[in-house]
């Protein structure tokens, strides 16, 4: 199972861009790099994916360092409803998918 | 909302019973994925079902089992329960398994408490 590293809890305040870092020196090429978040009390949600280039979409953006091996959600205004725990993953066709422990964000208002 | 369906919502029951959880995925969808979640795991990944086969195994106990049926909805059988099976139990819905575009839609959960 490919594996990430995110940091455990990180906080920000409310109404700022917020950068969540995801390492991942392990990726392959045909590894996928998926964001979930997951509000308190709720599954997980579906934030963002990509392969190589950065992506935007209407929740966030991502970036994906030149060589893989890392990665940056970024929110560009966070409010109190982002804090939640922010899982990154990497997905390869027939693979389970496995969560982390994620990233706990914290928004101050 | 997701379009997921997990029922029951909350479930109490006592150590050495059988409980059966139920899941309706997204109208559509032809995999189905089941997660435990207890305070001090975080998200464990049990099984995975494709069009009525299962795909891939996690660390799912041998007390448990699932599957799913031709209508494609699932359910996972926990016996013998102990106290620490005590957890919120996720299932998860994609249209396809492919990664790149295999969003999961998730579930609310379903709430199982061991006594």
């Amino acid at each position: 199972d490919a594996k990430t590293t995110q940091p455990n809890s990180m906080e920000s305040n409310e109404e700022e861009p917020v950068h969540l870092p995801c390492n991942h020196s392990t990726i392959s090429g045909t590894d996928y790099i998926h964001w979930y978040r997951q509000l308190p009390s709720q599954g997980p949600e579906y934030v963002i994916h990509g392969l190589t280039s950065n992506v935007n979409n209407r929740m966030a953006s991502l970036a994906i360092a030149e060589d893989r091996k890392s990665s940056t959600l970024i929110l560009h205004r966070a409010t109190l409803r982002d804090a939640a725990v922010y899982y990154c993953i990497l997905r390869r066709m027939g693979d389970k998918i496995i969560f982390g422990k994620g990233t706990r964000l914290h928004i101050l208002p | 909302d997701s379009g997921v369906t997990q029922t029951p919502k909350h479930l109490i029951t006592a150590t050495g019973q059988r409980v059966t959880l139920r899941c309706s995925p997204r109208s559509g969808d032809l995999s189905v994925y089941w997660y435990q979640q207890s305070l001090d795991q975080g998200l464990q990944f049990l099984i995975q079902y494709y069009n009525g086969e299962e795909r891939a195994k996690g660390n799912i106990l041998e007390r448990f089992s699932a599957q799913q049926f031709p209508d494609l909805h699932s359910e996972l059988n926990l016996s013998s329960l102990e106290l620490g099976d005590s957890a919120l139990y996720f299932c998860a819905s994609s249209v396809v398994i492919a990664p790149e575009n295999g969003e999961l839609f998730f579930g609310e959960g379903s709430r199982l408490t061991v006594l």
